[in-house]
């Protein structure tokens, strides 16, 4: 079946430092890749739609700055959290969708802790 | 604007009895639902869609239209089934909005 990796699987890092996801398609090439984040004890929030060659779509609320996504090829996707404060650790997961009418498949997602 | 309510944060029942996992939409397009299931420390999977009718793992869900319901059921649960089951409601774009989720514990 499809398979979508992501990396890291953890990451902690001072505040103020910028940190890079990546979420890859291995066999198969995503148009469109989502990013959600889960706060302990609660469902998927989508942040953001990224589709290859084109620039994200971000659900209200969440700050296009803060949140830098790229999807410059059909297996990759990356969200850079760009200067990390302790609010913004969470679990963050990617999931990637195919040309065809499959459903979306979900990476194992990205612990973030900001000390 | 959509939005997915599973009204159970939590759910027991024991082995071999039935389990029914509720799931009411809000959508004012033709709606596409899924359940997704999340077993301990694995990745989110797909476990159902409504489009596609099927029966996974002994679970089925049917779309009501008229009750904007998409429950999942099964028969007789086993413990294999404890996990954390998401359902989903499919948007224009293809994103998905979740619901808050129920955490199944099966006892023995």
């Amino acid at each position: 079946g499809a398979v979508v990796s992501q990396h890291p699987s953890r990451v902690i890092c001072k505040s103020g430092t910028s940190v890079k996801i990546e979420c890859r398609s291995l066999d198969f090439q995503a148009t469109t890749m989502f990013w959600y984040r889960q706060f302990p004890k609660q469902s998927l929030m989508l942040m953001a739609t990224s589709n290859e060659g084109s620039k994200a779509t971000y659900e209200q609320g969440v700050e296009k700055d803060k949140f830098l996504i790229n999807h410059a090829s059909l297996t990759l996707s990356t969200l850079t959290v760009t200067s990390a404060h302790p609010e913004d650790s969470s679990f963050y997961i990617c999931s990637a969708l195919g040309q065809d009418n499959q459903p979306q498949h979900f990476g194992d997602g990205t612990r973030l802790s900001i000390l | 604007a959509q939005r997915v309510t599973q009204p159970e944060k939590l759910l027991s029942v024991f082995k071999g009895a039935p389990v029914e996992l509720k799931c009411n939409y809000s959508y004012s397009g033709s709606p596409e639902l899924f359940w997704y299931v999340q077993y301990s420390r694995q990745r989110l999977q797909l476990l159902l869609r409504h489009i596609s009718r099927e029966s996974i793992k002994g679970f089925t869900a049917d779309l009501n239209k008229g009750e904007t319901s998409f429950h999942l059921k099964k028969p007789f649960a086993q413990e294999e089934d404890s996990a954390m089951y998401y359902c989903a409601l499919g948007g224009s774009a293809r994103q998905l909005t979740f619901g808050s989720g129920t955490q199944l514990t099966v006892l023995p």
